[in-house]
């Protein structure tokens, strides 16, 4: 059964202080780790697939990697409109392969 | 961009309707997905569609069903609403293939008195 841990459950941060969040997961042969943002009471809006360990992408202040056990989401200079839950999901191709599995996310304050 | 838009944003009712949560996407994506997702319990599939009439049962399908009779809509139905069926209800679609990141519409939230 794939699983997928995510830590911290949550973090504070001064605006402008870098971090990262971390996604651990088990998995029977992965085919892509995905994150998400969600704001409060809206659907998860879709950041990064990663494919395969050593693999990065980046968008404005994010930067997402990939090794073989877990992910980092990497924030740098947050500003206070990063203030979300950060959700991480696996696909494999194991047994109901059709399902992502989804961690409980990180909720991530940042404070001016 | 791709675009998943719910039904409703907000939904109140009672012990024993019949609710149906529609759902359409307009990126002509094969796959969509009804989750619910809960406090403390993270986002929990419902059921999924992998074509037209295609339909498979998810982790909680108990107490309900769904349709999807064009591409595009996926329907929820809650068969007879119970309490414990108050929750926020995601839509998702996802293309097949290599690439297989969902979209998620806007949420239902629902509550059943």
């Amino acid at each position: 059964e794939d699983q997928v841990t995510q830590s911290p459950e949550a973090l504070r941060l001064q605006e402008g202080e870098s971090s990262s969040l971390n996604c651990s997961y088990t998995v029977s042969g992965l085919r892509g780790l995905f994150w998400y943002r969600q704001d409060p009471g809206k659907g998860p809006e879709f950041l990064f697939t990663l494919y395969s360990a050593g693999e990065e992408k980046e968008k404005e202040r994010l930067k997402a990697t990939l090794t073989k056990k877990e992910s980092f989401l990497h924030i740098t200079a947050p500003k206070p409109e990063d203030s979300a839950t950060y959700l991480c999901a696996v696909w494999g191709s194991g047994a109901g392969s059709y399902q992502l599995t989804f961690g409980k996310g990180t909720k991530l304050s940042v404070i001016p | 961009d791709v675009k998943v838009t719910q039904s409703s944003r907000y939904l109140v009712k009672r012990t024993g309707e019949k609710v149906f949560l529609e759902c359409v996407q307009d990126m002509d994506h094969e796959n969509m997905f009804w989750y619910r997702q809960d406090p403390g319990l993270g986002l929990r599939l419902i059921y999924f569609s992998y074509d037209v009439k295609m339909k498979e049962k998810g982790d909680i399908p108990e107490g309900y069903s769904v349709s999807r009779e064009k591409k595009e809509r996926f329907s929820l139905i809650l068969e007879s609403a119970s309490t414990n069926q108050t929750s926020m209800y995601l839509c998702a679609s996802s293309p097949t293939g290599t690439s297989y990141e969902q979209y998620f519409g806007p949420g239902t939230r629902l509550t059943v008195t």
